[in-house]
């Protein structure tokens, strides 16, 4: 069965830190890994990773993937209220034919307090 | 360009009782993809839907299904509700099968009492 685990499961910082959150997966046929992060109610998608070793970056987040060790993380730097969420990972992996599915982590929620 | 949204946003039920969930994609996006999301399991993948044909299925019991009509809205349907039903079910749509990058709709908070 594939499997998605995220570390922390929370984290409480203070607005200017800099944070790294953790995924790690054991899937059969990796495709790509996804992060998202969720709010209030929909996840909004971040990035999707599907090489090693290059790091996708946006603003002040930034994200890696590792394909021989099996992990990915995300950074945020100089973190901001407006970051606290839940910070989900999704691996994607082959379905059947062309279809994919995604296989979810249970997230990492993020404090940031002013 | 409007996003996914889904109806209803909030919906109290009791057991036994069955429910119809509905979900519109972005325009012409034609994958429309189901999760339910609780806080023990967190966002599990239920099903996806393209060209109205379901290609692929989550683990969950028969007790849940969907349908895609032809302009690509989907409806999902819990039948027999258990209190374990209780939970977020988003919908997300992509382009295609192959689109990653997944548009989340609002959810609709399904409460089972």
């Amino acid at each position: 069965e594939d499997k998605v685990v995220q570390s922390p499961l929370s984290l409480v910082v203070h607005e200017g830190d800099t944070v790294t959150l953790n995924c790690s997966y054991e899937v059969t046929n990796f495709r790509s890994l996804l992060w998202y992060k969720q709010e209030k109610k929909a996840p909004t998608f971040l990035f999707m990773l599907t090489s090693s070793g290059i790091e996708k970056k946006s603003g002040r987040l930034s994200s890696i993937l590792d394909k021989k060790e099996l992990f990915s993380i995300l950074n945020i730097t100089a973190t901001q209220t407006g970051d606290s969420a839940v910070y989900l990972c999704a691996v994607v992996t082959p379905g059947g034919g062309s279809n994919y599915k995604l296989t979810f982590g249970k997230g990492t929620l993020l404090t940031v307090n002013p | 360009k409007a996003g996914v949204t889904q109806t209803p946003r909030y919906l109290i039920k009791t057991r036994g009782q069955q429910v119809t969930l509905s979900c519109s994609p972005i325009s012409g996006h034609r994958s429309v993809s189901w999760y339910q999301q609780t806080p023990g399991q967190g966002l599990q993948f239920l099903f996806e839907y393209f060209s109205e044909t379901q290609r692929n299925k989550g683990n969950f019991p028969g007790r849940f299904s969907g349908r895609q009509f032809s302009n690509s809205r989907s409806e999902m349907n819990v039948s027999t509700l258990e209190l374990g039903d209780s939970a977020l079910y988003l919908c997300a749509s992509s382009l295609d099968p192959s689109g990653y990058e997944q548009y989340f709709g609002p959810g609709t908070r399904l409460t089972v009492t």
